[in-house]
């Protein structure tokens, strides 16, 4: 089966630097890579996605890049602000056999400081 | 609101109880998940079941039982739980066809088992 592999678990940064969370993903048949935000004692939401047709997508502040190659896809974060601080979870998405179940990663605990 | 909404958003149990999680979707998905959420550890799916047809159990205790009477609403019953089983539960929906399979997620329901 498909195995993700996020890292950091923890990442600190001060508020408008840049941040980057990456994942790494065994199961080549994975085509859908979605990334949710989770912030404390709210759900987890989609914040973007990308299909293992294209190599990087951006809205506003947030990118995600892919390298089906390499089996790897990062999150960028750019001018970070306080409220971006929240767990990030990766996942990989695979097509086959009608099933559309995705692997998450472990999480990336995000701590923007003011 | 999501168009996912769990009920109830806590609940404390005793171990010897019988209680029951629901979750219902409003966006027209035609697949709904349960996903336990426990601190320190990956989202842990548990049941799915897609065009109302479960499609994986994940070696989940037999004292967890989902039900799907239709499309929009998912139960999940519980029943002679441990206090291990204390945890977020989370439900989410996703479209299993076509070229959008990204999660919704409900906001969960905390559970406390004594």
């Amino acid at each position: 089966g498909e195995n993700v592999e996020q890292h950091p678990s923890t990442l600190s940064v001060q508020e408008g630097d840049s941040a980057v969370i990456k994942c790494t993903y065994s199961d080549s048949a994975s085509n859908y890579f979605p990334w949710y935000k989770q912030e404390l004692g709210k759900r987890p939401q989609l914040i973007i996605d990308i299909r293992s047709n294209v190599g990087e997508k951006k809205d506003q502040r947030i990118a995600v890049t892919l390298n089906k190659t390499a089996k790897h896809f990062s999150l960028h974060i750019t001018e970070t602000q306080p409220e971006d601080s929240a767990v990030y979870f990766c996942a990989a998405t695979p097509s086959s056999g009608g099933s559309y179940i995705p692997t998450f990663g472990r999480g990336t605990s995000l701590i923007v400081h003011p | 609101e999501t168009g996912v909404t769990q009920t109830p958003r806590h609940l404390v149990m005793g171990m010897t109880n019988k209680k029951s999680l629901k979750c219902e979707q409003h966006l027209g998905h035609n697949a709904m998940y349960w996903y336990k959420q426990s601190a320190k550890k990956p989202l842990e799916l548990m049941f799915v079941y897609s065009l109302e047809e479960r499609v994986e159990n994940n070696s989940v205790p037999s004292r967890f039982s989902p039900e799907c009477p239709n499309s929009s609403h998912l139960f999940l019953h519980l029943h002679t739980l441990q206090p291990e089983d204390s945890a977020l539960y989370l439900c989410a929906s996703s479209q299993v066809t076509g070229l959008d399979y990204g999660y919704t997620f409900g906001s969960g329901t905390r559970l406390t088992v004594v």
